[in-house]
């Protein structure tokens, strides 16, 4: 149980156009879902946090224009790169917490280059 | 600021000796501890936690961790290593809602 995923796995878009990634909870609800971006050999850094039905909650560096989230249901969240450039290619990761649950299930993560 | 340290870049340690992954945490109150384990152009897997109870946590694959608090140290330990386990491994705490991670360590386990 609780899996989930993201698709596309890797993306490749030309620099100015933007690009949509998902995040699927596959077998439970998602209360809250995150999302994260890593760049090579360094950890992961929390951009957002998001709950069903409400705007999301950025963090403090991240332009919320830029990067677009919409959590329309309890099961998907979607991570939109607005005019897309080569300094936004990054391995983007998204997870999942339900209720009170301590713990949050990752996605495996999305390579989006931008040439 | 709250923050989680893993002192280490990389361990490299031969196959069969035992493992440690060095972690220590500056948070506030009583986090939640985590050890995630992340392969090549993977997402993380988790690996076990901490939340109360007995310091010592058993986990995935023969990991264990050890929470000490007066140290506010949360380190990996496995008895005896494998090269499957050569990946890069991330402490968290969580505090609310949000996880802070380690820098991360990668463990290079050789034959």
């Amino acid at each position: 149980g609780a899996v989930v995923s993201q698709h596309p796995s890797r993306v490749i878009c030309k620099s100015g156009t933007s690009v949509k990634i998902e995040c699927r909870s596959l077998d439970f609800q998602a209360t809250t879902m995150f999302w994260y971006r890593q760049f090579p050999k360094q950890s992961l850094m929390l951009m957002a946090t998001s709950n069903e039905g409400s705007k999301a909650t950025y963090e403090q560096g991240v332009e919320k224009d830029k990067f677009l989230i919409n959590h329309a249901s309890l099961t998907l969240s979607t991570l939109t790169v607005t005019s897309a450039h080569p300094e936004d290619s990054s391995f983007y990761i998204c997870s999942a917490t339900v209720g009170t649950d301590y713990e949050q299930y990752f996605g495996p993560g999305t390579r989006l280059t931008v040439t | 600021a709250q923050s989680v340290a893993q002192p280490e870049d990389q361990v490299n340690v031969a196959e069969g000796n035992p493992l440690t992954v060095k972690c220590t945490y500056s948070v506030s109150g009583n986090p939640y501890l985590f050890w995630y384990v992340q392969y090549p152009n993977r997402g993380l897997q988790f690996l076990l936690k901490y939340i109360t109870g007995d310091n010592l946590v058993k986990g995935s694959y023969g990991f264990e961790a050890e929470f000490n608090k007066s140290q506010t140290s949360f380190h990996l330990k496995k008895p005896s290593a494998l090269v499957s386990d050569s990946a890069l491994y991330f402490c968290a705490a969580r505090r609310a809602s949000k996880i802070i991670f380690g820098s991360g360590t990668r463990l290079s386990i050789r034959p």
